[in-house]
């Protein structure tokens, strides 16, 4: 049972460029969300799904774009990076909120 | 006042030794409450969910106490391997996915 899987581990992106972080769990969870962390701020949320086809923005979603076309994947795109998106992103599911998020492993992005 | 707060610490603890610490949070309607263990450059990783009437999980001991709008962990006989940050989570009322609260964290060194 993998839980919840993150791709890249590792990113340097140029400013301006876009890429795709992937995030994918097999534990059938119809609750999913993004959420990047920095030093002295916490976990802030991104983005969120509560299932196929549903997505929502969190407290600091600029920047960001998600989609979710299936139960397992939850996408996260940057548009066009910027310094201020150097960060740790993690990708986090749940079955219900009240029952607690299982976190995968994180991508480290650095925009230089 | 911030929505949940924690002391950032860090707690240095002799190997052996109790240790406790609180987090307060704002709303007082807040539903659910757990605590998070991350390790340095790791996940966060679900340690416990905090029941009303308490609860243990060998070691650990978690407390709400809805009056005064605080949850506290206890750590007995605690372990090297206990070091790391503990995060507490706070959901707010509605319970959804964008209703939960990350503290920044108390940073928890035992020293043997």
């Amino acid at each position: 049972n993998a839980g919840v899987t993150q791709t890249p581990k590792f990113q340097v992106l140029k400013t301006g460029q876009s890429m795709t972080l992937q995030c994918a769990q097999d534990m059938n969870h119809e609750y999913m969300s993004w959420y990047r962390q920095d030093p002295g701020m916490g976990l802030r949320l991104i983005h969120y799904s509560v299932g196929a086809g549903i997505t929502d923005q969190g407290e600091v979603p600029n920047g960001y774009n998600v989609s979710r076309s299936t139960t397992e994947d939850f996408p996260l795109r940057l548009l066009s990076a910027a310094p201020s998106q150097t960060s740790v992103y993690f990708c986090a599911s749940s079955y219900s909120p009240g029952f607690g998020y299982t976190f995968g492993s994180g991508t480290r992005l650095t925009v230089v | 006042r911030k929505e949940v707060e924690q002391d950032p610490g860090p707690f240095n603890v002799p190997e052996g030794a109790t240790v406790a610490f609180n987090c307060t949070y704002s709303n007082s309607a807040s539903q659910s409450f757990f605590w998070y263990r991350q390790d340095c450059r790791k996940e966060p990783k679900l340690l416990m969910s905090v029941y009303s009437s308490g609860n243990e999980d060998g070691r650990f001991t978690a407390q709400l106490n809805r009056a005064s709008q605080y949850i506290s962990l206890l750590i007995r006989d605690s372990k090297l391997s206990d070091s790391a940050t503990y995060l507490c989570v706070v959901i707010s009322p509605g319970g959804g996915a964008d209703g939960l609260t990350f503290g920044k964290g108390t940073h928890l060194i035992i020293q043997p």
